[in-house]
């Protein structure tokens, strides 16, 4: 089956730093979701993004399907966005069965 | 209010005894799934239901079973629980008609004694 990879698994900053995620994935898909889960345990949708450039605030994301990738940049980062970081992929063969990579941890220091 | 809501959020039961976490939308979506999540994982399909009548295993389905009520409504159900079973448990939402967004309940965190 499709492989979703993740880095870096843990990444802590200072507060105000700008970071840079990557999800890296084996197959064609369908689609790819970013994911905040907080420290409560809630997931949150962060963007619906198969390709092309997404911005949300301080949040952007960037899918390149062709080369199978895609990035979550955080801009002037604050306390509240720490948590853990997930990107899931809907692979062509799944029929809406998204899968989930690992994670990353992100720990904003203030 | 919430528009995918999980009842129990959490839950503390001993082994053997059979537990139901239900999941109710107000979405109007289509597809509904279960999903469980590991310490330091990401989340693992147990099993998704694309309409009322057509329900379907995941990735994980051994120990589990499901029951959709109504397009609303979709529940699942740990027949004997056992402590490997301890985890949080998501419930989430679509719509259909080929890849769309999902989207997810609060969580429903469970231990198994």
């Amino acid at each position: 089956g499709i492989q979703v990879e993740q880095s870096p698994p843990d990444l802590i900053l200072q507060e105000g730093a700008n970071s840079t995620l990557r999800c890296n994935f084996s197959d064609s898909v369908n689609n790819l979701q970013w994911f905040h889960q907080n420290p409560w345990g809630q997931l949150i949708n962060l963007f619906y993004i198969p390709s092309g450039t997404k911005q949300n605030g301080r949040l952007s994301a960037t899918t390149v399907a062709t080369e199978r990738y895609s990035l979550l940049y955080i801009s002037s980062s604050q306390t509240t966005d720490s948590g853990v970081y997930f990107c899931a992929v809907d692979p062509y063969s799944s029929a809406s069965k998204i899968i989930f990579g690992s994670g990353t941890r992100l720990s904003i220091r203030p | 209010d919430a528009d995918v809501t999980q009842t129990p959020r959490n839950r503390i039961t001993k082994t053997g005894k059979r537990i139901m976490l239900e999941c109710s939308q107000t979405k109007g979506h289509d597809r509904m799934y279960w999903y469980r999540q590991d310490p330091g994982l990401g989340l693992r399909l147990i099993y998704y239901s694309f309409d009322v009548k057509d329900i379907n295993k995941g990735e994980i389905s051994d120990g589990y079973s499901v029951s959709r009520q109504a397009q609303a409504k979709f529940s699942l159900s740990l027949e004997s629980a056992i402590p490997n079973q301890t985890a949080l448990y998501f419930c989430a939402t679509s719509t259909s008609g080929g890849p769309t967004e999902q989207f997810f309940g609060p969580g429903t965190r469970l231990t198994v004694l």
